[in-house]
């Protein structure tokens, strides 16, 4: 069964901490991971991630994908209040049927405390 | 562009009753997907659908379940008989092509309460 697992599953900082969010997955053939951010209602895309080792970066968030050891990390550095979210990793699969997937973690919680 | 539209943004009933949630994707996405997030088990996919035409239903809990897409603007998911443990918020999302466009568009959301 496809599996993607997150860690912590919540976290509170102070403002100006730098964080480390970790995902990672046991997929049938994988195809892509995804973060997503979602504050109080729909999850917003923030980075998609094909090939290991190559970073994606958005002004303080940035990820990378390692597919040798199946796991990703998404660092926030300088966090600010409103960066407070429900950080949600995915990962693209394809089953044996050809029917293509996005299974999502539970989420890290982030609380960034002024 | 208005985004992926969902409707009703919360709805309570009682066990037993038939619940109905709408969803208008984004126009010109060919992919809809509907999800169920709660608590214990985070977002969960119960079926989607590419060109309107359903791709894989597996997530469906059970027969209680069932999802339409009669064109390309609109899609239903049908609760029939309710109940508490249905409650969850329900999201539909789209997206340009099947997922591997890497990025899905999400509704708001329907939060549903089965007392």
């Amino acid at each position: 069964e496809d599996k993607v697992v997150q860690s912590p599953l919540s976290l509170v900082v102070h403002e100006g901490d730098t964080v480390t969010l970790n995902c990672s997955y046991e997929v049938t053939n994988f195809r892509s991971l995804l973060w997503y951010k979602q504050e109080k209602k729909a999850p917003t895309f923030l980075f998609m991630l094909t090939s290991s080792g190559i970073e994606k970066k958005s002004g303080r968030l940035s990820s990378i994908l390692d597919k040798k050891e199946l796991f990703s990390i998404l660092n926030i550095t300088a966090t600010q209040t409103g960066d407070s979210a429900v950080y949600l990793c995915a990962v693209e699969a394809r089953d044996q049927g050809g029917s293509e997937k996005l299974v999502f973690g539970k989420g890290t919680k982030l609380t960034v405390n002024p | 562009d208005a985004g992926v539209i969902q409707s009703p943004r919360h709805e309570v009933t009682e066990m037993g009753q038939e619940v109905t949630l709408r969803c208008k994707p984004i126009s010109g996405h060919n992919s809809l997907f509907w999800y169920r997030q709660t608590m214990m088990r985070g977002l969960e996919l119960l079926i989607y659908f590419n060109n309107n035409v359903p791709i894989d239903d597996s997530g469906m809990p059970e027969d209680r379940f069932s999802a339409k897409m009669p064109n390309a603007s609109f899609s239903t998911l049908k609760i029939q008989p309710s109940e508490p443990r249905d409650s969850a918020v329900y999201f539909c999302a789209s997206s340009l092509g099947v997922v591997n466009t890497g990025e899905l568009f999400f509704g708001e959301g329907s939060r549903l309460t089965v007392l």
